[in-house]
């Protein structure tokens, strides 16, 4: 175990559905990511945390809402999702920005 | 398992053969570089890194080798493994940026 979970590690939802994915990281690091991981493309950073503060927007669709209550916690709510959004959400953090980053298993997304 | 990329170039070994996987990456400034290893149904996982202050770092059973005159890095495993087949992934940052720049992954088979 990477000390990084994430759920529901399965998700379906239709386009007019909301949901939101739970990252919980263990190792008091200080950086929370998000990223999204599709077939065929490099891992693509969507969001970055840092002291709690959102410091990264990597042009996501506004259908994507991050949230960091607290240096543990990343959220990542959905809402009116497109079926090209289908792939797997992956969560990470780190100690500073510049340092290996823990991956979480990960949520895989099913949009119908 | 998670599929993690459908069409990703593939490499297959004998097992207790020595694997090279191979990167490519972009910026010559880049000055960190971390290979990953996802095994299906997982996230990445850190294996090694490397700063470009050096050319070759050892762990166990893996070397990474940085060639930083073409801009390329390779990931050497010895003896491999069936517990080594996954997707490795390159990462890198660039000294003027703040995040990790992924490679698409390289599967590798360990054929018994």
């Amino acid at each position: 175990e990477t000390g990084v979970t994430q759920t529901p590690r399965h998700l379906v939802m239709g386009m007019t559905n909301k949901k939101s994915l739970k990252c919980e990281q263990h190792l008091g690091h200080n950086a929370m990511y998000w990223y999204k991981q599709s077939a065929k493309k490099p891992l693509e950073l969507m969001f970055v945390y840092s002291l709690e503060e959102r410091v990264e927007n990597n042009s996501v669709p506004s259908r994507f809402s991050p949230e960091c209550p607290n240096s543990s916690h990343l959220f990542l709510h959905l809402h009116t999702l497109q079926p090209e959004d289908s792939a797997l959400y992956l969560c990470a953090s780190s100690q500073g920005r510049l340092n290996e980053q823990f991956f979480g298993p990960g949520t895989r997304l099913t949009v119908l | 398992g998670e599929s993690v990329g459908l069409h990703l170039p593939t490499l297959s070994v004998q097992e207790g053969d020595n694997s090279i996987i191979n990167c490519a990456y972009s910026n010559s400034a880049s000055d960190y570089f971390i290979w990953y290893k996802q095994e299906s149904g997982k996230g990445p996982q850190f294996i090694i890194d490397i700063r470009s202050n050096m050319d070759k770092r050892q762990g166990q059973r893996v070397t990474v080798l940085l060639n930083k005159t073409v801009k390329h890095l390779s990931l050497q495993i010895a003896a491999t493994q069936p517990g080594d087949s996954a997707v490795y992934f390159c990462a890198e940052i660039p000294n003027y940026g703040q995040n990790f720049v992924f490679g698409p992954g390289t599967r590798l088979s360990v054929l018994p």
